[in-house]
Order: structure tokens, then C-alpha cells, then sequence
């Protein structure tokens, strides 16, 4: 299994660019987040999925937008980048269980708007 | 007051030196208690869930005091390879959203 995956690794935009970042697993996990990790910030979660075709705000959402059209992916989309939005962007999913069930975390893509 | 807090490091420890990581949360409904360990550039990882009881693994030892609200990591006889970033994360919502604290960098040293 390649558990969380993500892709891109590392993206430069420039200010009022879009993209997308891409979010899939393979464990079958019901429950996926997208989170953004700053300097001195710590992690902040900007949204999350508790299943397919459902989203829901974080703590963080303003600028982003998400999906999930299927189980195994979950996506963030930028429409228009700030240079706010550069930093350091973590997947994670969970399983459908007890609240005991913690989180598994991609490699991270790493973001820079110019 | 910050919904989950550490220590803010970083910690430079020699060697088999034993060190201790505190963090508090707020919210007495809280539910669920994790140590993540994150490297350098790489993603967190679960280092240990914290259990009422307390729980060791190895050289790890984690406890949960809910009357004061916190958790604490301990590691003993620490190694160069503990060098990284020690993430306490709390789980108070059934939808499984994690508050992360902000993380304490150790840093071991010859």
C-alpha cells in the first residue's frame, strides 16, 4: 500500500494563479483532511471530508475550495494564490471508527506564491 | 487561551539525557490524546496514542493527567535519532478533527 499520497510535491505560482493539489489513499479511510503548516503556526486545518461527495470547513478555509468526487481522493483547490497561501500543505485521512483512530499524513507539497 | 499549548523548545539535550514534553489542552471534553514525531521537511508521524492508564514503548512513556489537562512524552536515554519536532494532537469531535499544538524541536546532541 502507498498509504497517503500527494502530488505535487513542490509548486511555484504566481499571485492570482490557480491549481489544484491532489490528495489519494489506498487504505480505504472514510475521513480525509487537508491542513497547512506555517512557521510558529503550528498545523491548521483548512477542510475536511467525512465521506464521499461530503466537505466541511476547517479552521482555515477562506481561499480554498475542496472535493471529494470519490472515496480515494480528496482535492484542494487555489482559484485565485495569494502569497498568504505559501506554505507547506499536509492530506491526512483516518478510518471510520472510534475517535481513538488517529490520522495518517501525506509527504507534504510544498507551496510558493510570488 | 490556546486550544491545545507546549512547551515551546527547543530542547538541546545531550545524549542519553532524559526529556520531557509537556502539553496542555483546554476543552475537558477532549477525548483522544496523540504524540506525533515529525522530522525535518517530512510529514507527521504517529509516534505514540495516549492512553488514561499511561503507556510505555520502549524507551517512550506517555500519561494522561485529565484532572489537569494535560499529557506528557518522556524519553529516556534519548538518542541523536530523537532529534526532531514532538507534536501533541487532541481529538474532542466525532468527526475526528485534530488540534495540533505547535510542536517542540529536540535537538540531541555527541
Amino acid at each position: 500500500n502507498a498509504g497517503v499520497t500527494q502530488t505535487p510535491k513542490f509548486r511555484v505560482l504566481k499571485t492570482g494563479q490557480s491549481m489544484t493539489l491532489l490528495c489519494a489513499q489506498d487504505m480505504n479511510h472514510e475521513y480525509m483532511y487537508w491542513y497547512r503548516q506555517d512557521p510558529g503556526m503550528g498545523l491548521r486545518l483548512i477542510h475536511y471530508s467525512v465521506g464521499e461527495g461530503t466537505t466541511a470547513k476547517g479552521e482555515v478555509p477562506d481561499g480554498y475550495n475542496v472535493s471529494r468526487l470519490k472515496k480515494q481522493n480528496f482535492l484542494l483547490g487555489l482559484e485565485s494564490a495569494a502569497p498568504s497561501q505559501t506554505s507547506v500543505y499536509f492530506c491526512a485521512s483516518r478510518p471510520l471508527g472510534g475517535i481513538g483512530e488517529t490520522q495518517y499524513f501525506g509527504p507534504g507539497t510544498r507551496l510558493l506564491v510570488l | 487561551r490556546k486550544e491545545v499549548e507546549q512547551d515551546p523548545g527547543p530542547f538541546n539535550v545531550p545524549e542519553g539525557a532524559t526529556v520531557a514534553f509537556n502539553c496542555t489542552y483546554s476543552n475537558s471534553a477532549s477525548q483522544s490524546f496523540f504524540w506525533y514525531r515529525q522530522d525535518c521537511r517530512k510529514e507527521p508521524k504517529l509516534l505514540m496514542s495516549v492512553y488514561s492508564s499511561g503507556n510505555e514503548d520502549g524507551r517512550f512513556t506517555a500519561q494522561l493527567n485529565r484532572a489537569s489537562q494535560y499529557i506528557s512524552l518522556l524519553i529516556r536515554d534519548s538518542k541523536l535519532s530523537d532529534s526532531a519536532t514532538y507534536l501533541c494532537a487532541v481529538n474532542q469531535r466525532s468527526q475526528g478533527n485534530l488540534i495540533f499544538g505547535k510542536g517542540t524541536k529536540l535537538s540531541v546532541k555527541p
